[in-house]
């Protein structure tokens, strides 16, 4: 399975909503579509875990929807601290594959 | 709290051979499958390979396979990753992580900060 992240790059404001976009080259029966947050210099961070469940700690501004091949990770009111590259992961097979990432960026 | 740390980490010429280890704490670490995955600089995730929780079961990107072996000791609580025939494309930043739950499906949870391996002549 082929992930394909959309935008590459999201320019955004403060308190802006974000809306990034994962999309499967085929359907998986398992809900098997994570998120995952990454900054320079820091390990990965699990953002939402089996398409809509937030991982511990994230803040509920953080939400994950989806079905069959299509995924969107959306944060509400994005704040300094979300300003990073995001990824979409799928775990349901292997091979385990990621997509190419969004970078959240300031406008 | 569960973590995991990776070490081993170094310069190598292509061609030669390098182990990662990947050390567990905080949790029983010989319930849980580990991932390593790698990030070359400038570049995105990308995973490498996957050992199940007793070892039984080992999956490798088809890039690193028959050059990587994936390996654990649970007595020690350590998972290895065996690079024979480096090439100057595996440099990157190499993660090890543990999965959510035990079964091997589930997402990758806790990581560790990392271990960076570069490969040049």
């Amino acid at each position: 399975i082929v992930l394909t992240q959309s935008p590459d790059v999201l320019s955004l404001s403060p308190g802006e909503t974000a809306t990034l976009s994962c999309r499967a080259s085929q359907g998986s029966p398992r809900s098997s579509v994570s998120w995952y947050q990454k900054k320079p210099g820091q390990s990965p961070r699990l953002v939402i875990s089996d398409v809509f469940k937030r991982a511990t700690g994230i803040p509920d501004r953080f939400s994950g929807s989806g079905s069959g091949t299509d995924f969107t990770l959306t944060i509400s009111s994005v704040e300094p601290a979300d300003f990073a590259v995001y990824y979409c992961h799928y775990h349901g097979s292997s091979p385990w594959t990621f997509g190419q990432g969004t970078q959240v960026e300031v406008k | 709290q569960a973590q995991v740390r990776e070490s081993g980490g170094d310069v190598v010429q292509p061609g030669r051979s390098l182990r990662l280890s990947c050390g567990g704490s905080g949790f029983d670490f010989w319930d849980y499958s580990i991932h390593w995955v790698r990030q070359a600089p400038g570049k995105g995730l990308e995973w490498v390979a996957l050992i199940s929780y007793d070892g039984s079961n080992k999956f490798y990107r088809d890039s690193v396979r028959g050059r990587f072996t994936i390996s654990r000791d649970n007595r020690n609580k350590v998972v290895f990753l065996q690079m024979d025939g480096l090439r100057v494309e595996d440099t990157a930043m190499y993660f090890c992580a543990k999965v959510m739950n035990t079964n091997r499906y589930s997402a990758p949870q806790t990581w560790g900060q990392g271990t960076m391996v570069t490969v040049s002549p």
